[in-house]
């Protein structure tokens, strides 16, 4: 059973561009979870998604950032017109349903915006 | 508001020490999920030990343990016998009902020869 896959593992991108990251959950979870951590620091929040729908986007910054997890097809997180505060390491996890049940992480896509 | 706190921002300890990471927390949910995360240099956040809040009994992973005590609102994970391999980020994290997780700060702890 494969775990949490997240793609590009490093991506480069230039100020002004966008950036696309991709997270494939756990087998047969269908809640996913965007996380973000800035260099020396913890995780923090950022999306909840269940397929076709945002339950919990309290943690996005109000422009620029956007995510989908469509019927089909992996969960998409998107950064419009990148600034070099993005830089960080943006973390997916998954979990098989609603309760408290603990959540699996992908290995990280690391973004550096020069 | 949720909230998890630790207190240690690193720890240095001999290579086969028992030692023990700090964490306490604050929530108004009746219901959740406390863990334990590990994070390597290569990046990765891997799962270590969960606790459910009505659990009874102290979680157990191998040489990881949960020392839960909820009327202290404390969780701090012990790790025995400590090895090389187990230097690294360790975050402690909380989960209310339906709801995000939410992290520590993140000790860094070095196990020396």
């Amino acid at each position: 059973n494969a775990g949490v896959m997240q793609n590009p593992r490093h991506l480069v991108r230039r100020r002004g561009q966008e950036a696309r990251l991709r997270c494939s959950p756990m087998k047969g979870h269908s809640h996913v979870y965007w996380y973000r951590q800035l260099p020396e620091e913890g995780l923090k929040f950022m999306v909840y998604l269940q397929k076709e729908n945002i339950i919990d986007e309290s943690g996005m910054p109000k422009e620029r950032f956007s995510a989908e997890f469509p019927k089909e097809g992996p969960s998409i997180l998107r950064i419009q017109q990148v600034v070099r505060g993005d830089s960080a390491a943006y973390f997916c996890a998954s979990s098989p349903s609603v309760g408290t049940d603990t959540q699996y992480f992908g290995p990280g896509t690391r973004l550096t915006v020069l | 508001a949720q909230k998890i706190t630790q207190t240690q921002p690193g720890m240095f300890v001999q290579e086969k020490e028992a030692v023990t990471l700090d964490c306490t927390y604050d929530t108004s949910d009746p219901s959740y999920g406390l863990f334990w995360y590990k994070q390597p240099s290569s990046g990765e956040m891997i799962f270590l030990i969960y606790q459910g809040s009505y659990d009874q009994q102290n979680a157990t992973e191998g040489r990881y343990s949960l020392n839960f005590q909820k009327a202290r609102k404390s969780a701090n994970l012990v790790i025995s016998a400590s090895q090389l391999g187990d230097s690294a980020m360790y975050f402690c994290a909380m989960r209310g009902y339906a709801s995000k997780i939410i992290f520590g700060s993140g000790t860094r702890l070095s196990i020396r020869p």
